[in-house]
Parts: C-alpha cells; sequence; structure tokens
C-alpha cells in the first residue's frame, strides 16, 4: 500500500523566514497531495492541496511543488509568523470516490519570534 | 463556514467496556471516515463509509469496531470490547461528492482513553 514518508520531524524557523517541508511518496497511483496542519488539540485542517496534474500551487505565504517522476512534494511557507507554529502533516490519496487520505508522520513546526 | 462536529472531546472508559464515538459530519457531505491517531503517531486510516455501508475498512477495523449512520446526521464508531491499546484521538471525517479530488474536512477528534 501507500507510504508517505516526511523530513524533517521537527523544525525551528526565526519569524519571518521561510520553512519547507518534504515528502516522498511510494505509490504511482497517487494523484492527489493535500496539506493540513494541527495545532495543539484541534483536528488536521486543510492548508493547501495539490493534484497531479498541476506542478506548483500558490496561495498567499504557502505554497506546494509537486514532482511526480520522482515522486516528492513540498511545502514552502514564506515570511514565517508565531501563528504558523502547529504540526504539518502531508499526505497522498488516489483521488477516487471514497479514497482513504494516508498521511506522513508529521512535522512540528515552531517559529520563534 | 460548516465543519464536522465530534462529542464528545475526552472519552475515559474500562478496558472492557463498550464505548461509542460520535460525530457530525458537514450536512451536504457524502462520504465519511474515521481515523487514529496515537500519541506522537501518524494518522492512521480506518475506515470509509458511503450509502450506508463500509467502502473499504483498514487492518486495525477488526470485528470489534463497527461503523452505523443511525440518522440523516449522526455517524458513529463503536468499539465492543476496548483494549487498552485503543487509547488515541480519534478523528471523523467528511468529504462533499464523489469526484475525484475533494478534500476531506476533519472534526477536532475525541480523546479516547482506555484505563
Amino acid at each position: 500500500g501507500e507510504n508517505v514518508e516526511q523530513h524533517p520531524s521537527t523544525l525551528s524557523v526565526q519569524e519571518g523566514d521561510s520553512a519547507v517541508i518534504k515528502c516522498t511518496y511510494s505509490d504511482s497511483a497517487s494523484n492527489y497531495f493535500p496539506w493540513y496542519k494541527q495545532e495543539l488539540g484541534k483536528g488536521p485542517q486543510l492548508i493547501i492541496d495539490i493534484r497531479s496534474n498541476v506542478g506548483e500551487k500558490k496561495d498567499q505565504r504557502i505554497a506546494v511543488t509537486l514532482n511526480k517522476t520522482a515522486k516528492h512534494f513540498s511545502l514552502h511557507i514564506t515570511e514565517t509568523q508565531p501563528e504558523d507554529s502547529a504540526v504539518y502533516f502531508c499526505a497522498a490519496s488516489k483521488g477516487t470516490s471514497y479514497d482513504k487520505v494516508i498521511f506522513g508522520p508529521g512535522t512540528s513546526l515552531s517559529v520563534i519570534p | 463556514e460548516p465543519e464536522v462536529t465530534q462529542t464528545p472531546s475526552h472519552q475515559v472508559t474500562q478496558m472492557g467496556q463498550e464505548v461509542i464515538l460520535r460525530c457530525v459530519p458537514i450536512s451536504n457531505h457524502l462520504y465519511f471516515y474515521w481515523y487514529r491517531q496515537i500519541l506522537g503517531q501518524k494518522v492512521e486510516f480506518l475506515v470509509s463509509f458511503y450509502n450506508n455501508e463500509i467502502s473499504e475498512k483498514s487492518e486495525i477495523f477488526d470485528d470489534q469496531f463497527s461503523v452505523e449512520r443511525p440518522d440523516g446526521s449522526n455517524f458513529t464508531l463503536k468499539i465492543r470490547s476496548t483494549k487498552l491499546e485503543d487509547s488515541a484521538m480519534y478523528f471523523c471525517a467528511s468529504r462533499e461528492t464523489g469526484g475525484s479530488n475533494q478534500p476531506q474536512h476533519f472534526g477536532d477528534g475525541t480523546r479516547l482513553s482506555i484505563l
């Protein structure tokens, strides 16, 4: 089955710097890649997603890139703010009607003021 | 913005007891899911549910687990005889349509503690 790896497991950056989280997936049939942010005591909240027919997508300070050939995808957060501190999960899905989402192990991001 | 709601937020149960976790998905959503997250580990898929039947289940979802949509709004996960290793956060999720690549929306979870 699908396996999603993610690194780093923890990341500390100074406020205003950029943060990059990288993921790999194993199943070439995966074609949908959401990113979730989980704050303490909350469930995963979708922050951005990318589909396999797109190489890059940007939403304000957040951007994702996808390299289908290498089965890599990445999250880039620019101009980080303390409220960006959370656990970030990458995930992969085949995108069928009821398909499950396979999560990576998560990255704990700390933005230091 | 509509959201998935889960109750209770924290459930403490004696080992061997039955527990029911409740979820109210977003009202126009048709696909429902349960995931769990053991402390410090990744979020794991348990089961997907559509049209009043299970679509897919993981190896974790054994005979002790069941799901039900008893009415038009609730979606429940039952564990018949809880074990210590069932202690985890349980997340419900829902999705709007059968179209591909639609996002799943998650609730804030129920923390299940088995004593």
